[in-house]
């Protein structure tokens, strides 16, 4: 079953704009891991926040996480139109084998 | 580094037959997944592996086997394919723990006639 949910499902906006897209997840975390997929592509490991981290940062990159409420927020800041793909958040469980769980994913496109 | 490499790119495959995915890693990572990636359902675990001979199911197992006889190597093998098996199969791998995030390969897209 998915663990995480993305929301917006998908979101349009304009060059120089922010985006901002949120995950939220079902059950206690090890970490939670954002991924890029361009369209035909394979994914692309963006970010990771581990669970007793609130916020990180990389480059246009912020990502929150909210472990009582059980979310995280990804942040790209001034968006560029490279930054049109889909967006996943995946999320490793608390003990064990670190596999990711995937949500369905959020389409950003950002226009010229 | 190549990273991870997926062979076929491209397959259509008649049903009944059956086929081997072929994945491979040259960044000597300890763990390696295959997922599908379904419209509108993300990414869902098939099998993975947290080292050479050692296997388990994930979420959606069923029509498929793999085997790890060595670190790079994690082939997907579909027994009998089924239309329900059209899909885009992705392999990835990680460090233990998966702390450095996961490398993907850019994908295999199967359709079953």
């Amino acid at each position: 079953s998915q663990q995480g949910e993305e929301d917006p499902q998908a979101l349009s906006i304009q060059e120089g704009e922010n985006a901002t897209m949120n995950c939220s997840y079902k059950t206690s975390i090890n970490n939670l891991q954002w991924y890029r997929q361009n369209s035909g592509r394979g994914l692309v490991h963006l970010i990771l926040i581990r669970s007793n981290e609130r916020e990180k940062h990389s480059g246009r990159l912020r990502v929150t996480l909210d472990t009582s409420k059980k979310s995280s927020s990804l942040l790209i800041t001034a968006s560029r139109a490279a930054d049109t793909a889909s967006y996943f958040c995946a999320t490793t469980g608390e003990s064990g084998y670190s596999t990711l769980t995937f949500g369905k994913g959020t389409m950003l496109l950002v226009s010229p | 580094n190549a990273g991870v490499t997926q062979t076929p790119k491209f397959q259509v495959l008649k049903t009944g037959q059956s086929m081997t995915l072929q994945c491979a890693q040259d960044m000597n990572h300890e763990y390696m997944s295959w997922y599908r990636q379904d419209p509108g359902m993300g990414l869902r675990l098939i099998h993975y592996s947290v080292g050479a001979g050692i296997t388990d199911q994930g979420e959606v197992p069923n029509g498929y086997n793999v085997s790890r006889s060595t670190t790079e190597d994690f082939p997907l093998r579909l027994l009998s394919a089924a239309p329900s098996q059209t899909s885009v199969y992705f392999c990835a791998s990680s460090t233990q723990g998966g702390v450095e995030g996961y490398t993907f390969g850019s994908g295999t897209r199967l359709t079953v006639v």
